[in-house]
Order: C-alpha cells, then sequence, then structure tokens
C-alpha cells in the first residue's frame, strides 16, 4: 500500500499569510492521482484538489496543488479566516486509497 | 444538488453488527463509484472500500475484508455498508462520498453527512 506521509503537524500562521503543505508518498503516484481535502471540526471533508493539481468546482483560485511522483505540495496564497482547518491528502492511483495523517492550520 | 443522505446513528454492543445506508439523489448514480470512509474521535480519515453503482464490483482495504460487505440498490440510488465483529475499535464517524471524474479509483466530491458509530458495552 501507498503510505502518505504529511508535514508538518502543524502550521501556525497569521490571516494573510502563506501556507505551504507537504504530502510525500512511499512510492511514485503516477498520473498525479493525488487529491486534497479540507475538514472543520464537526463536518465531512471537502475535496479542494485532484489529480494534483486541479480545483474541484466552487474552490477558490487562492489554493493550488502541485508536485509529481512522490512529493506534492498544498499552497494556499493568502489564509482566510475560513481557511484555518485540518488538511489531508488522498492518493487515488490504486486500492487501497490510502490518506495522510494531515496537517493542522492554526491561528498564530 | 448532488447529495449524500445517510442513515442516522447507531449503537451496538461488542460483537454486533451494523448496516449503514447512503442515499444518492441530484445526479446519474449509473455513472460513479460510491466509497465508505471512517473516522475514529479525534483521528484521520481510514477508507474502508469501494462499490459500483450496479454493485457487481467490489474492493475493500485488507484491514476489513473479512468484516465489511458492501451492496448497492440501483432502484433507490442507495449503497449499504455492513460491519460484522464490532469492537470499541469501531467506534468512528462513517461516511459515504461519491467519486469526482467517475473512474473506479477516484477522489471524492460529494460526501454523506457522517453516520456515528459507537460500539460500547
Amino acid at each position: 500500500e501507498i503510505v502518505l506521509t504529511q508535514s508538518p503537524g502543524t502550521l501556525s500562521l497569521s490571516p494573510g499569510a502563506r501556507a505551504t503543505l507537504s504530502c510525500r508518498a512511499s512510492q511514485s503516484v503516477s498520473s498525479n492521482y493525488l487529491a486534497w481535502y479540507q475538514q472543520k471540526p464537526g463536518q465531512a471533508p471537502r475535496l479542494l484538489i485532484y489529480g494534483a493539481s486541479t480545483r474541484a468546482t466552487g474552490i477558490p483560485d487562492r489554493f493550488s496543488g502541485s508536485g509529481s511522483g512522490t512529493d506534492f505540495t498544498l499552497t494556499i496564497s493568502r489564509l482566510e479566516p475560513e481557511d484555518f482547518a485540518v488538511y489531508y491528502c488522498q492518493q487515488n492511483v490504486r486500492s487501497p486509497l490510502t490518506f495522510g495523517q494531515g496537517t493542522k492550520v492554526e491561528v498564530k | 444538488q448532488v447529495q449524500l443522505m445517510q442513515s442516522g446513528a447507531e449503537v451496538r454492543m461488542p460483537g454486533a453488527s451494523l448496516k449503514v445506508s447512503c442515499k444518492a439523489s441530484g445526479y446519474t448514480f449509473d455513472s460513479y463509484y460510491l466509497y465508505w470512509v471512517r473516522q475514529a474521535p479525534g483521528q484521520g480519515l481510514e477508507w474502508l472500500g469501494l462499490i459500483s453503482p450496479g454493485g457487481g464490483d467490489t474492493s475493500f482495504a485488507q484491514k476489513f475484508h473479512d468484516r465489511v460487505t458492501m451492496t448497492s440498490d440501483p432502484s433507490t440510488s442507495t449503497v449499504y455498508m455492513g460491519l460484522s465483529s464490532l469492537t470499541s475499535e469501531d467506534t468512528a464517524i462513517y461516511y459515504c462520498a461519491k467519486g469526482v471524474t467517475g473512474d473506479r479509483v477516484d477522489a471524492f466530491d460529494v460526501w454523506g453527512q457522517g453516520t456515528m458509530v459507537t460500539v460500547s458495552s
């Protein structure tokens, strides 16, 4: 199975700052089948990015995804108050689908 | 709008079984696989398995393969996830989710509201 390791575990930033989240895979994620989700307390996850860099419907352009192979990045260009949440990466190249352990973005 | 509506919260004794439903609406049910994911309290996301809309294709995470069942009723656009031999470690929110592109292995663009399952004696 493909193991995804996210870093850092927690990111403490101020509103307006740039956030850079990392996701590293134990094997190559071919065709960039890598997705990013946002989850707020008490809510289901929300798809932000799929195919490593395609924004899902309705996702603001301050969210962007990049990377290939085993190293992927989610960037939030300027943090809005509603962006403070937990973010997960997921590989959907092969079964079993796996998630990273999450990065919490908190207010500094 | 596209929606996945799950059945309500469940409480079970250890050793029991449960079945959670997920009714889809607002899109062509036949075109997208559905998936089940769970989240234990304070923990991350864990994938349980997938099912084709017709129910003929299923795949489960190895950890659950001998305890989980997934079925589909296309006539009602509803999928079901069953889990047997429950332990306290199965206490979690269980989500169903829809694929975004229609591929078998896919990202999840629509999620159900979640079903809280509590296993306790």
